[in-house]
């Protein structure tokens, strides 16, 4: 089993639409969580960090369930700039500064 | 102001030869990443350094690959005697500290391919 899991997708997706993506990590000791977009043969860039409270960055809302291991992603009113792998990052260790991404997860915004 | 830098952005090679590939860090961040990228697939952790301490380099996959960091500052990734199975998306990224909490920040990248 893979340290950190997400759903591959693709996510396809209409202009609007509202779309979640999980994502579930193996160590429960786990300690920073945070979602990275890629784009299409780019580099990854920081989307946001996810608190223990939830939090929420304009249409981006991001949490973490601490008891079922898992974070989550939701995008309201999709843009097709959103278009992009999404990446779910977890680090074990706050002070070692390894972390572990996830394979991540596509999604098409379309028109 | 500047961001990550690697080079070369592209390196093709042949199988047994081997590569270095070097990544300028944002200047001032003490923690530097390597990782590697198969297509479609994610990131995987290959070396991190942070200030001067000892390399975390329990990601390297074989003992063709070593990683040095010169000065606290630029690094080199070098893979001895390439095998086809090395090519990758090659991803370096700085921090400001090795705390798990900093964003990361990932230069372009160099694509290998190994013939």
């Amino acid at each position: 089993r893979k340290e950190v899991e997400q759903d591959p997708g693709p996510f396809n997706v209409p202009e609007g639409a509202t779309v979640a993506f999980n994502c579930t990590y193996s160590n429960s000791a786990s300690q920073s969580f945070f979602w990275y977009r890629q784009d299409c043969r780019k580099e990854p860039k920081l989307l946001m960090s996810v608190y223990s409270s939830g939090n929420e960055d304009g249409r981006f809302t991001a949490q973490l369930n601490r008891a079922s291991q898992y974070i989550s992603l939701l995008i309201r009113d999709s843009k097709l700039s959103d278009s992009a792998t999404y990446l779910c990052v977890v680090t074990f260790n706050t002070n070692a500064g390894k972390s572990t991404f996830g394979d991540g997860t596509t999604l098409t915004v379309k028109p | 102001g500047a961001g990550v830098s690697q080079s070369p952005s592209n390196k093709v090679t042949e199988k047994g030869k081997d590569v270095e590939l070097r990544c300028d860090p944002i200047s001032g961040h003490t923690a530097l990443y390597w990782y590697r990228q198969s297509l479609g697939q994610g990131l995987e952790f290959l070396i991190y350094f942070q200030g001067n301490s000892a390399p975390d380099k329990s990601g390297l996959p074989s003992d063709r690959f070593s990683a040095e960091r010169t000065g606290g500052s630029v690094s080199t990734l070098t893979i001895q005697r390439t095998q086809q199975e090395d090519s990758a998306v090659y991803l370096c990224a700085s921090s400001w500290f090795s705390g798990g909490e900093n964003e990361q920040f990932f230069g372009p990248g160099t694509r290998l391919t190994v013939l």
